[in-house]
């Protein structure tokens, strides 16, 4: 069963906009992370937020997670063709189990 | 060069046959996964493993079976029980400790002959 659910499906902007996509989830977390894909490649991890952080920023990355509504998004600013590609979210379980449960992604598209 | 390989990129299966994935690590992480993505996508757990000889059921383990004889290799199999096996399947691993991230191999694509 997916835990997540991104939203947009898809999404396509200029390059220089920002870029915005949503994930929701169904159960308690430890934390929530954001993955990118490039096109048949495999996943590259961006980052990692605890549910006991409410914003975080890498570069031009800035994630938001609020507990409460069990959703998080991801913002890029300033986006730039190369990071046309899919983006995932994942979340970690509270239980003992290490595992990653994503969601459905977002296929984002930057036009040059 | 630390990372995860899998091996082959690409795989063709004939109908009834079993195939094998690879998936190797030099990471020493506790825990390995596979994932099966079909086209357009997300990622769905197929088994998954925290320690050296054991392992456990993901969402869509029928017609699948791993084994974790070494920390570094998990490898997949692909049984003809499986009836739809044409997708990318991708290899993870991760510490296996709180609040850590999974690490991603560069994925095989199996096609059915």
């Amino acid at each position: 069963s997916q835990q997540g659910e991104e939203d947009p499906q898809a999404l396509s902007i200029q390059e220089g906009e920002n870029a915005t996509m949503n994930c929701s989830y169904k159960t308690s977390i430890n934390n929530l992370q954001w993955y990118r894909q490039n096109s048949g490649r495999g996943l590259v991890h961006l980052i990692l937020i605890r549910s006991n952080e409410r914003e975080k920023h890498s570069g031009r990355l800035r994630v938001t997670l609020d507990t409460s509504k069990k959703s998080s998004s991801l913002l890029i600013t300033a986006s730039r063709a190369a990071d046309t590609a899919s983006y995932f979210c994942a979340t970690g379980a509270t239980s003992g189990t290490y595992k990653y449960i994503f969601g459905t992604g977002t296929r984002l598209k930057v036009l040059a | 060069d630390g990372g995860i390989t899998q091996s082959p990129k690409y795989l063709f299966r004939k109908e009834g046959q079993n195939v094998t994935l690879s998936c190797e690590q030099n990471l020493n992480h506790d825990a390995m996964y596979w994932y099966r993505q079909d086209p357009g996508q997300g990622l769905r757990l197929i088994y998954y493993s925290q320690i050296v000889n054991d392992f456990q059921k993901g969402d869509i383990a029928e017609g699948y079976s791993v084994s974790r004889e070494k920390k570094e290799s998990f490898p997949l199999t692909v049984t003809s029980a499986q009836k739809n096996p044409t997708a990318f399947y991708l290899c993870a691993s991760s510490p296996g400790i709180s609040g850590s991230h999974a690490y991603f191999g560069p994925g095989t694509r199996l096609l059915v002959l």
